[in-house]
C-alpha cells in the first residue's frame, strides 16, 4: 500500500464552521492531489500541489483552499463549510512523469 | 473540456462470466489508468498503460490502450464475487499533471 494517511476519516460539522482535512504521505512524492467524490460525478479535482508551497486549482476549487508547507503534508481547508461540500474527499499522490496516482482511504465529511 | 465516458454505467453478471468495459475520450491521451474502488475505500490502481496498442494483464484483468489513443478497454475473465465494485478509467490532461476520471462502471456479480 502507498503510504498515504488521511485524517480525520469521518467528520460531521455545521454550516459556517471551518474544516481542515489532512493528507500525510511517507513516499516523498512531489505531487499531491485533493479530490471530492459525489454520486454521478466520479472523482473531481479540487486542488493539487507540484511541490512545497506550489499549488494550483482544479475544476471544483471554489470554497476550498490548500497549503503545503512540507513535502509530506497537504492540507485542504473549507473556510466556511456549506452543505454542498458534504462529500467524500480523497487525497492522492504521484511521482514525476506519468507515474500513476495512488489514493488514500478518504474522509467522509457531512455538513449539516 | 476533456471528458472521459465510460460504458456501461453498471452491469450485473453471473459468476464465471467474462466482463468488458470501455472508456472513450474526445482527446488523445498518452497514458491510461484503470482503478477499482471497493465500498468505503479509495480507488486502487489495477493497470497502467503507456503506449498505443499496448495490452497489459494483471491476473484475470486485461487492459488495452486503443490504437487511436482516444479509448481504452478493460476485460475481466471468469468473474468472481470479489470483483464487485466500481471501475474507473483515468488519464492525464495534456501538458499537465492533472488527471481526469471517468464516472465509473459499477459491477455487480451474481453468485
Amino acid at each position: 500500500d502507498a503510504g498515504i494517511t488521511q485524517s480525520p476519516r469521518h467528520k460531521v460539522t455545521e454550516t459556517g464552521t471551518p474544516v481542515t482535512l489532512r493528507c500525510h504521505q511517507t513516499e516523498n512524492h512531489r505531487y499531491m492531489y485533493w479530490y471530492r467524490q459525489d454520486p454521478g460525478h466520479g472523482l473531481r479535482l479540487i486542488h493539487y500541489s507540484y511541490g512545497v508551497k506550489d499549488t494550483d486549482k482544479g475544476e471544483v476549487s471554489d470554497g476550498y483552499s490548500v497549503s503545503r508547507s512540507k513535502t509530506e503534508d497537504f492540507l485542504l481547508t473549507l473556510e466556511s463549510a456549506t452543505s454542498s461540500q458534504t462529500s467524500v474527499y480523497f487525497c492522492a499522490i504521484s511521482g514525476p512523469g506519468n507515474q500513476p496516482q495512488h489514493f488514500g482511504d478518504g474522509t467522509r465529511l457531512s455538513i449539516l | 473540456g476533456q471528458q472521459l465516458n465510460q460504458s456501461p454505467q453498471s452491469m450485473f453478471i453471473q459468476e464465471g462470466e467474462d466482463v468488458s468495459m470501455n472508456c472513450t475520450s474526445s482527446s488523445i491521451f498518452n497514458t491510461w489508468l484503470w482503478y477499482k474502488q471497493d465500498p468505503g475505500e479509495g480507488p486502487v490502481l489495477l493497470i497502467a498503460l503507456y503506449k498505443a496498442g499496448e495490452l497489459t494483464s494483471n491476473g484475470r484483468l486485461t487492459a488495452q490502450f486503443g490504437i487511436t489513443r482516444k479509448d481504452s478497454f478493460l476485460n475481466i475473465s471468469a468473474s468472481i464475487p470479489s470483483d464487485v465494485g466500481i471501475y474507473f478509467c483515468a488519464g492525464p490532461l495534456s501538458g499537465t499533471y492533472k488527471y481526469i476520471f471517468g464516472t465509473g462502471t459499477r459491477l455487480k456479480v451474481l453468485a
